[in-house]
């Protein structure tokens, strides 16, 4: 079965310090990767994705994220975390064949500090 | 140009009490998705259309929930016999044929 995991529940940064947001995932094939940011009372809003080709996949807001095949992972960072990146951050995974449902991680909630 | 839009943003009502949920998609988008979100969990899928094929009906989570899609447009999600369980945020998604879900901003749905 398909599942996505973000092992970290809650995740506090310091204003300018670097962010990694772990995600794993466990798909039968080679899936489509995808993170969303969710602000307070907002829906979701698209980060960044993977599809194919060059691992390393650049977002908006200043986001990237690399997939590695071998580790079943698709972690998200961001070397100079603001405050406004507070958020919920969501990892999903949809298969390749199709518009299908995604399947998502519980998310990560990110705190920014000063 | 517009985005997915939902209706109403926040719904109160009764327990036992039948609610409906609806869902603009973004105009041209083939495939419109329902997802819920509860306190603490993640996104859990309910629905899914496609054109014009039967929906997949496989995350519904009991027959007092159903969804139809006139037009291949607007969707609307029923939930009959609201139960506090119910409880939660849901959400409508659409896409192309590129496979990129774009998110509405939810109807948030209390029972008391």
């Amino acid at each position: 079965a398909q599942s996505v995991t973000q092992p970290d529940i809650h995740i506090t940064v310091s204003e300018g310090a670097s962010l990694e947001l772990r995600c794993n995932y466990s798909y039968g094939a080679t899936p489509y990767l995808f993170w969303y940011v969710q602000s307070p009372g907002q829906g979701l809003q698209l980060l960044l994705k993977y599809f194919s080709g060059d691992t390393l996949v650049q977002g908006i807001k200043g986001f990237e994220a690399e997939f590695k095949r071998s580790q079943s992972s698709f972690n998200l960072r961001k070397p100079s975390v603001h405050w406004s990146d507070a958020a919920e951050y969501f990892c999903a995974v949809g298969a390749q064949s199709g518009n299908t449902p995604l399947v998502f991680g519980k998310g990560t909630r990110l705190s920014v500090i000063a | 140009g517009a985005g997915v839009s939902q209706s109403p943003s926040n719904k109160v009502t009764e327990k036992g009490k039948d609610v409906e949920l609806r869902c603009d998609p973004i105009s041209g988008h083939t495939a419109l998705y329902w997802y819920r979100q509860s306190l603490g969990q993640g996104l859990e899928f309910l629905i899914y259309f496609q054109g014009n094929s039967a929906p997949d009906k496989s995350g519904l989570p009991s027959d007092r929930f159903s969804a139809e899609r006139t037009g291949g447009s607007v969707s609307t999600l029923t939930i009959q016999r609201t139960q506090q369980e119910d409880s939660a945020v849901y959400l409508c998604a659409s896409s192309l044929e590129d496979r990129v879900q774009y998110f509405g901003p939810g109807t948030r749905l209390t029972v008391t």
